[in-house]
């Protein structure tokens, strides 16, 4: 079956450590998209990228690292440098140009204690 | 000034009756625009998008852009309990060589039977 795939779907880390979130897609789409959500918030952009080696910070990328080696995985690593990384991350692809839809994975929801 | 901002209701209507969702957005730049439902926990999935001035219509549900206004719209024709959730409006930006796509908070809708 065709889809984006985040794992794991429940995160529990310990403050001061990195984690990485995995998203793998087979859709063959070119771009990539990281978010968070927050309780009651809507989706804030963290980094995208269109093609392979290539990614630019979103609007909230400080704390936040990605990769983008392959063009079927996308992941995201949350630093100690994020001061409140517990939230709901959604990965997104899309083909790119205007016209064409994101597809979001299923989320992770990150704990941190 | 915030990129893309909706109200963030709540917005009840009785079952049956027309529901209507708001987006406007800063960047006149900006090419299409989407509509997508989120219900509590889950991810959002896309219920349709535009990018020429006009209507759009699709089943119960219609779409309507003004981009002198920087203005796009949501309608909900004979809404259903089913269709209460958190509805979020999404704008695809051409930054560079880079397509940016960029949600609004949201606007909780419940439709009481």
């Amino acid at each position: 079956d065709g889809g984006i795939t985040q794992s794991p779907k429940y995160l529990f880390r310990k403050e001061g450590q990195n984690v990485t979130l995995s998203c793998e897609q087979n859709l063959n789409h070119d771009a990539m998209y990281w978010y968070r959500q927050d309780p009651g918030q809507g989706l804030r952009l963290i980094y995208y990228s269109q093609i392979v080696n290539d990614f630019q910070k979103g609007d909230i990328a400080e704390g936040y690292s990605v990769s983008r080696e392959k063009k079927e995985s996308f992941p995201l690593t949350v630093t100690s440098a994020q001061k409140n990384p517990t939230a709901f991350y959604l990965c997104a692809s899309s083909w790119t140009g205007t016209n064409t839809e994101a597809f979001f994975g299923q989320g992770t929801r990150l704990t941190v204690v | 000034q915030k990129e893309v901002e909706q109200n963030s209701g709540p917005l009840s209507v009785p079952e049956g009756a027309i529901a209507s969702l708001n987006c406007t957005y800063s960047d006149r730049g900006s090419q299409s625009f989407f509509w997508y439902r989120q219900y509590s926990g889950k991810s959002p999935e896309l219920i349709m998008f535009i990018y020429s001035n006009g209507d759009k219509e699709d089943g119960r549900f219609t779409a309507q852009l003004n981009k002198a206004s920087q203005y796009v719209s949501l309608l909900i024709r004979d809404s259903q309990p089913s269709d209460s959730a958190t509805y979020l409006c999404a704008v695809k930006t051409l930054g560079g060589s880079n397509y940016k796509l960029t949600f609004g908070k949201g606007t909780l809708l419940t439709v009481n039977p």
